[in-house]
């Protein structure tokens, strides 16, 4: 069992549509929650982090991080073409310098 | 502007030569990192640097080598040991243990003919 599941999808949504990303991970220890957004044959650039449980709320990106169900999510609203990209995951233990990545989701935002 | 550059973009090499890729970094972040990312796989850690003259072995270290000579600068050479080389490779930096996240380059796609 891989340490971090992504569904790769790909996933498909109308302009305008909300949009869930999710990932399970299986390592009660992990405490850092990372999305990325990675745009096509791009290094990927940090859109959120949150540490521990809760919601973090940025623009119309939003994640939240259930520890007890060990499950994040990361939710886009009003989505738009341009957010037609991979996004991944990751998640750090608490000594860091090891950070753990999903596999990813494809998504196409059709205008 | 601040940011990480690798280079070069696209590198093509034969099968049996060792390949050095570049990679600095003017953020003045002390952690350095190299992940290698394949179709359908997550990012996967080859080697990380702490600071300057230390580096400990990622999940993937097999076949490869790294140097950290200076605070800036972290390259990677791909050996002839590396048994499945073609990749696109990324390097990161980070303050700290990277805890709030990494700031990665443009990468390095290489191809082993």
């Amino acid at each position: 069992q891989k340490e971090v599941e992504q569904d790769p999808g790909p996933l498909s949504v109308p302009e305008g549509a909300i949009v869930s990303l999710n990932c399970t991970y299986s390592n009660s220890a992990f405490q850092y929650f990372m999305w990325y957004r990675q745009y096509s044959r791009k290094g990927p650039e940090l859109l959120m982090y949150t540490y521990s449980s809760g919601n973090k709320e940025d623009g119309r990106f939003t994640a939240q991080v259930d520890k007890s169900s060990k499950y994040i999510s990361l939710f886009i609203r009003d989505s738009q073409p341009s957010d037609s990209a991979t996004y991944l995951c990751a998640m750090n233990p608490p000594g860091g310098f090891k950070t753990i990545f999903g596999a990813g989701t494809r998504l196409f935002v059709k205008a | 502007d601040g940011g990480i550059t690798q280079s070069p973009k696209y590198l093509f090499r034969k099968e049996g030569q060792n390949v050095t890729l570049s990679c600095e970094q003017n953020l003045n972040h002390d952690a350095m990192y190299w992940y290698r990312q394949d179709p359908g796989q997550g990012l996967r850690l080859i080697y990380y640097s702490q600071i300057v003259n230390d580096f400990q072995k990622g999940d993937i270290a097999e076949g490869y080598s790294v140097s950290r000579e200076k605070k800036e600068s972290f390259p990677l050479t791909v050996t002839s040991a590396q048994k499945n080389p073609t990749a696109f490779y990324l390097c990161a930096s980070s303050m700290e243990r990277g805890l709030a996240g990494y700031f990665f380059g443009p990468g390095t796609r290489l191809t082993v003919l």
